[in-house]
C-alpha cells in the first residue's frame, strides 16, 4: 500500500522568508500523481499545486514550487516571499494514475508565519 | 456557486442518535468521496463513489453507510453515534482519469457527546 510521510510536525518562518516542507512517499508503481494541499483555520482543503510522476519539470504556482525527486519518492514544497494568508496545515498527498483515484495524505505540517 | 457543498456545517448529538450528513456538488464530477479528519488532523478515506457504485469501502464500521441518489450526490448515514466519531467530515469530488485532484467541501465537525 502506498504511503505518505511528512516528518516535520511545525515549522515556522519569517514573514518574506522563503520555507520548504518536506514530504516522501512509497510506492511500486511508476506513474502517479503527487499534490499539496493547504487547510487553513477556516478548515477549507485548497489545492497548491500538483505534480504527474511521470512529467521530469518541477510544478511552479506563483511563490509555490515544488522540488519533485522520483527516484529518491521526495516531493517538497517550497513557498517563496511567505505571507501571513500562508499560514495552516499543510497535507502532502499521493494517487495512482489508474485504479480507484483514492488519494493517500501524509499527517500534514503546521506552518507558522512569523511577523 | 459553491462547487462542494456540505450540510450541515456542525453537528452535536448525543450517543447512540442516528445522524446524517449531505453532499452536493455541482462539477460535473464522475467521482465522490467521503474522508474523515481525526482530531490529530490525519484524513482518511471512507468512501467512494463512482457514477453512484461503490468504489470504495475502507475498513469502517457498518454503522457508517453511505448513499448515493445519482451522481450529484453522496449521503453519509451513521447510525448509533458514538464519542470516537467525532471528527471532521469531508466531502469531495473528482473528475475520472484528469489531474485536478479533488473539490473538497468546507467539512462538517461532527461532536458526539
Amino acid at each position: 500500500a502506498q504511503t505518505v510521510t511528512q516528518s516535520q510536525p511545525e515549522m515556522s518562518v519569517q514573514e518574506a522568508e522563503t520555507v520548504t516542507l518536506s514530504c516522501t512517499y512509497d510506492t511500486s508503481e511508476s506513474d502517479y500523481y503527487l499534490f499539496w494541499y493547504k487547510q487553513p483555520p477556516s478548515r477549507q482543503m485548497i489545492l497548491v499545486i500538483r505534480q504527474e510522476a511521470y512529467k521530469q519539470q518541477n510544478a511552479t504556482e506563483n511563490r509555490f514550487s515544488v522540488n519533485f525527486q522520483k527516484a529518491a519518492k521526495s516531493f517538497s514544497l517550497k513557498i517563496s516571499d511567505s505571507q501571513l494568508g500562508d499560514a495552516a496545515m499543510y497535507f502532502c498527498a499521493y494517487r495512482d494514475l489508474f485504479g480507484n483515484e483514492k488519494l493517500t495524505f501524509g499527517t500534514g505540517t503546521r506552518l507558522t508565519i512569523i511577523p | 456557486d459553491t462547487a462542494v457543498s456540505q450540510t450541515p456545517k456542525y453537528l452535536v448529538t448525543q450517543m447512540g442518535n442516528d445522524k446524517s450528513i449531505k453532499c452536493e456538488q455541482n462539477l460535473g464530477h464522475d467521482t465522490m468521496y467521503w474522508y474523515k479528519q481525526d482530531s490529530k488532523k490525519f484524513l482518511k478515506i471512507m468512501f467512494s463513489y463512482n457514477n453512484k457504485e461503490l468504489i470504495i469501502n475502507e475498513t469502517v464500521p457498518n454503522r457508517f453507510s453511505p448513499k448515493s441518489p445519482d451522481k450529484a450526490h453522496l449521503n453519509l448515514h451513521i447510525n448509533s453515534l458514538e464519542l470516537g466519531d467525532s471528527a471532521v467530515y469531508f466531502c469531495a469530488s473528482s473528475q475520472d482519469r484528469v489531474n485536478y485532484g479533488y473539490t473538497f467541501g468546507s467539512g462538517t465537525r461532527l461532536t458526539v457527546v
